[in-house]
């Protein structure tokens, strides 16, 4: 397995368009996050799956931005509307250790909304 | 809530310095610690981790320590190469969550020979 991939690497948008994004853990991961994060700041913590069960969202995932993960494989992040503010790179990471969180990142989407 | 706070950057060393990068956090219970860094054009990668206090992690020659007791986890490299130039994160799990990850803001690293 080679890692997490995401795709597209990068989206330049309007504003006012939707968006999707998708990610590809690795293989025998259970774990699935989103983070966002933005220049010069660290990842923020966006969306937790165990399997395809959506199990805590932070409150930054407003009710434009909605994930899933249908069979607990690959995972999609979908922006409605988009607005200049939600220009950032999204990060996805995977786990299967229960105990200490060992995350594995993809190299990210980075969006631009015009 | 919890959070992490690390020294602002740039740090700029010459090469074979010694390196430290401090970092506090503020958590409830028992967090597990992390460091990751993201080189230049790459993802984020973990780079060393401890998991209770007084536990040492170490890997590439960079070392941290758990401190319960000043809530720290300062990132120490006895002498730095060019190619540690990066942007090193610290992040904690909180405890009896679900293992998400909470970041400092990073810190960037450039080592100049």
């Amino acid at each position: 397995d080679t890692g997490v991939s995401q795709d597209p690497r990068h989206k330049i948008t309007k504003r006012g368009q939707n968006v999707t994004f998708r990610c590809d853990p690795i293989s025998e991961h259970n774990r699935l996050y989103w983070y966002r994060q933005t220049l010069g700041q660290g990842p923020e913590f966006l969306t937790y799956f165990q399997n395809e069960a959506q199990l805590e969202k932070s409150r930054l995932l407003s009710d434009r931005f909605s994930a899933e993960r249908p069979k607990g494989s690959f995972s999609t992040l979908e922006i409605q509307r988009t607005e200049q503010g939600d220009s950032a790179m999204y990060l996805c990471a995977s786990s299967d250790r229960d105990v200490y969180n060992e995350q594995f990142f993809g190299p990210g989407t980075r969006l631009t909304v015009l | 809530g919890d959070s992490v706070t690390q020294m602002e950057g740039p740090v700029t060393l010459s090469e074979e310095a010694f390196l430290t990068i401090n970092c506090t956090y503020t958590a409830t219970g028992y967090p597990s610690l992390f460091w990751y860094v993201q080189y230049p054009g790459e993802g984020l990668q973990l780079l060393l981790k401890a998991t209770k206090a007084d536990d040492k992690g170490s890997n590439k020659g960079f070392e941290a320590t758990y401190r319960k007791e000043t809530t720290s986890f300062h990132l120490e490299k006895g002498s730095v190469q060019v190619s540690d130039s990066a942007v090193y994160f610290c992040a904690l799990s909180p405890w009896g969550g679900y293992n998400k990850l909470i970041f400092g803001a990073g810190t960037r690293l450039a080592v100049h020979p």
